[in-house]
């Protein structure tokens, strides 16, 4: 079984200010990791993941999260935030028949 | 690529109706479908996992009777609210499997059961 823990429900972050979203997982097969963005009344768009290789992972709009095996995270980061970086943050694991199991969720909030 | 559609996105239907809703993956084929809900503030609940041809396995606690699942080609799939109510009000997202990990996301269908 696999399940995955977002500890902040909710991140005020000032713009251009750094953030650190932080996602810890536990899983019995194989790790397969993802962050996911939903915007409001939207669906699921896939930030980055991870499956092997390199334990750091970048996406195409500067957000990047690392494989930590020993501590079971996958934390994602952002060195300077927009506004429209505004929205829910979902990090997810693959388990068995391709199934996500995801996290509560973090809503990041940029302020001007 | 890897564009998900559905239908409709918004729908407001009276208690004691069934509403369908409609996934489609419009560039690629998927054999395997995933029908979500979520409730306000809240994370993705997988509801069941659609295989194109074949019955679709429900997770626990969800009603197979009340969301009638059907994955009739390799893209489309349709999930039937049966007699809505109220309590049945949610977000209902899809998605489409490609490859061995990939899950592309439908917009959503926001269901209101008045």
């Amino acid at each position: 079984a696999q399940s995955v823990t977002q500890l902040d429900s909710q991140v005020p972050v000032f713009e251009e200010a750094p953030v650190e979203l932080r996602c810890n997982y536990s899983s019995s097969v194989s790790v397969y990791l993802f962050w996911y963005v939903q915007y409001p009344n939207q669906g699921l768009q896939l930030l980055l993941k991870y499956l092997s290789g390199s334990t750091l992972v970048e996406s195409i709009n500067g957000f990047e999260a690392e494989f930590n095996k020993s501590q079971t995270s996958f934390h994602l980061r952002k060195p300077s935030v927009h506004i429209s970086d505004t929205a829910e943050y979902f990090c997810a694991v693959i388990g068995s028949a391709r199934q996500l199991t995801f996290g509560s969720g973090t809503q990041l909030t940029v302020l001007p | 690529g890897a564009v998900v559609s559905q239908h409709p996105s918004w729908v407001i239907c009276k208690s004691g109706t069934s509403v369908k809703i409609e996934c489609r993956s419009l560039d690629f084929q998927a054999t395997t479908m995933f029908w979500y809900r979520q409730f306000p503030k809240q994370s993705l609940m997988l509801m069941a996992t659609s295989n194109e041809g074949s019955k679709a396995t429900y997770e626990q606690g969800v009603e197979k009777d009340k969301f009638l699942i059907n994955h009739a080609s390799l893209t489309l799939s349709t999930l039937t609210v049966t007699s809505a109510h109220p309590e049945d009000s949610s977000f209902y997202i899809c998605s489409a499997g490609q490859g061995a990990y990939e899950q592309y996301f439908g917009p959503g269908t926001r269901l209101t059961v008045t």
